[in-house]
């Protein structure tokens, strides 16, 4: 079944130091996204990726880093510069930008960092 | 600044009643509209799309979109238990690169 995967599911870290989170989806999906979603908020978009080897700062950008090197695969790194890095990350794909096609979102992973 | 509004909640009602929610967006130029609904602690999963103006059923479903109110609903008729969870309004703002912005959601409970 096609569908997008994140790992962990669960990620626990001590401050200071940077974690990768891992995204991969085999929906051909032309456009990935990253949301970090908080405790009773909505959805916040951190980057956004509409073709391999580009991508675009979402509303809350700093202290994350992304790549998209394949069409499958769209890692986040949370670096240390990122001060409340304990949330709910989200990974999600869209088959792109002239399409109309909503987004399919991965089981997600919750980091925790102490 | 792209905005999506929708009251937080908690929305509360009856078994069998109709839920209605409502979302709100600050930009006339937005062209896709999304319901979403989110169980704690799960992802979101996509209940309905609507893109033009009007309505659109699915089963117990019916988005209602009005572009010049830039306004979108979500009606649930004969309401589940089940359908106690989180409801995501999300926008596609069309000058925006296929950006899609989050409401912060409202909480429904299904009372049996």
């Amino acid at each position: 079944d096609g569908g997008i995967t994140q790992s962990p599911k669960y990620l626990f870290r001590k401050e200071g130091q940077n974690v990768t989170l891992s995204c991969e989806q085999n929906l051909n999906h032309d456009a990935m996204y990253w949301y970090r979603q908080d405790p009773g908020q909505g959805l916040r978009l951190i980057y956004y990726s509409q073709i391999v080897n580009d991508f675009q700062k979402g509303d809350i950008a700093e202290g994350y880093s992304v790549s998209r090197e394949k069409k499958e695969s769209f890692p986040l790194t949370v670096t240390s510069a990122q001060k409340n890095p304990t949330a709910f990350y989200l990974c999600a794909s869209s088959q792109g930008v002239f399409n109309n096609s909503p987004l399919h979102f991965g089981n997600g992973t919750r980091l925790t960092v102490t | 600044q792209k905005e999506v509004e929708q009251n937080s909640g908690p929305l509360s009602v009856p078994e069998g009643a109709i839920a209605s929610l409502n979302c709100t967006y600050s930009d006339r130029g937005s062209q896709s509209f999304f319901w979403y609904r989110q169980y704690s602690g799960k992802s979101p999963e996509l209940i309905m799309f609507i893109y033009s103006n009007g309505d659109k059923e699915d089963g117990r479903f019916t988005a209602q979109l009005n572009k010049a109110s830039q306004y979108v609903s979500l009606l649930i008729r004969d309401s589940q238990p089940s359908d106690s969870a989180t409801y995501l309004c999300a926008v596609n703002f069309i000058d925006t690169g296929n950006q899609f912005y989050f409401g912060t959601g409202t909480s429904l409970t299904v009372i049996p």
